[in-house]
């Protein structure tokens, strides 16, 4: 069975501070993705990851993917205040699986202080 | 290009009664899953829909059934309402699990 796990799971920022939110999964896979939700919201997807290696940044988010290692890093530079919510890891089945089937972190709930 | 669009957006119903929440989803997607996410965690996938055919379930029981449209809209049907069934439901789209998928806005289901 697929598990994903995220660390950590709270964090507490100060504004122009960086860190990195770790997912790891238990088996392989070739597809990430990262999510952020806002109170009470809905899911708004921030990257997707689909090879070895493969880094994408948008703004002061990046984020990585080892398959090997089975893990992928979301780094927040120079955090601010609008980045705080919740931020959800989910990776997807391999070929030929269900692609409906994200299975998801429990997600890291970041909030940036002033 | 409209987003997945769900409704209604909050919903209360007694326990043992059942519910039908709906899902429009964007243009182009012929996809469709449904989520369930419980306060405080990541969202569990309940089924998927591809061109109206189930295609893919989770670890829910019989009583969560779905259906999808010709036009991909669709909608998640439960019946037997318990309490834990009261969570937000999501509705997500994709053209292709390459590209990603889009989550509509949610229904905020509380069972009493």
């Amino acid at each position: 069975e697929l598990k994903v796990e995220q660390n950590p799971l709270f964090l507490s920022m100060q504004e122009g501070k960086n860190y990195t939110i770790y997912c790891n999964y238990s088996t392989t896979s070739d597809r990430l993705y990262w999510y952020r939700q806002d109170p009470g919201k809905s899911l708004e997807s921030l990257f997707v990851l689909l090879s070895n290696g493969a880094v994408k940044q948008e703004g002061r988010l990046m984020a990585s993917l080892d398959t090997k290692a089975r893990l992928s890093t979301l780094h927040i530079t120079a955090a601010v205040h609008d980045l705080s919510a919740t931020y959800f890891c989910a990776v997807g089945p391999t070929l030929g699986g269900s692609q409906g089937n994200l299975i998801f972190g429990k997600g890291t709930k970041l909030s940036v202080k002033p | 290009e409209t987003g997945v669009t769900q409704s209604p957006t909050h919903l209360i119903k007694t326990r043992g009664q059942q519910v039908t929440l709906r899902c429009s989803s964007q243009s182009g997607h012929n996809t469709v899953s449904w989520y369930q996410q419980a306060l405080g965690q990541g969202p569990q996938f309940i089924f998927q829909y591809y061109r109206e055919e189930e295609n893919g379930r989770g670890n829910f029981p019989p009583r969560f059934s779905g259906l999808q449209f010709p036009n991909y809209s669709s909608e998640l049907n439960v019946n037997a309402l318990e309490l834990d069934d009261s969570a937000l439901y999501l509705c997500a789209s994709s053209p292709g699990q390459d590209y990603g998928y889009t989550f509509g806005s949610g229904t905020r289901l509380t069972v009493v």
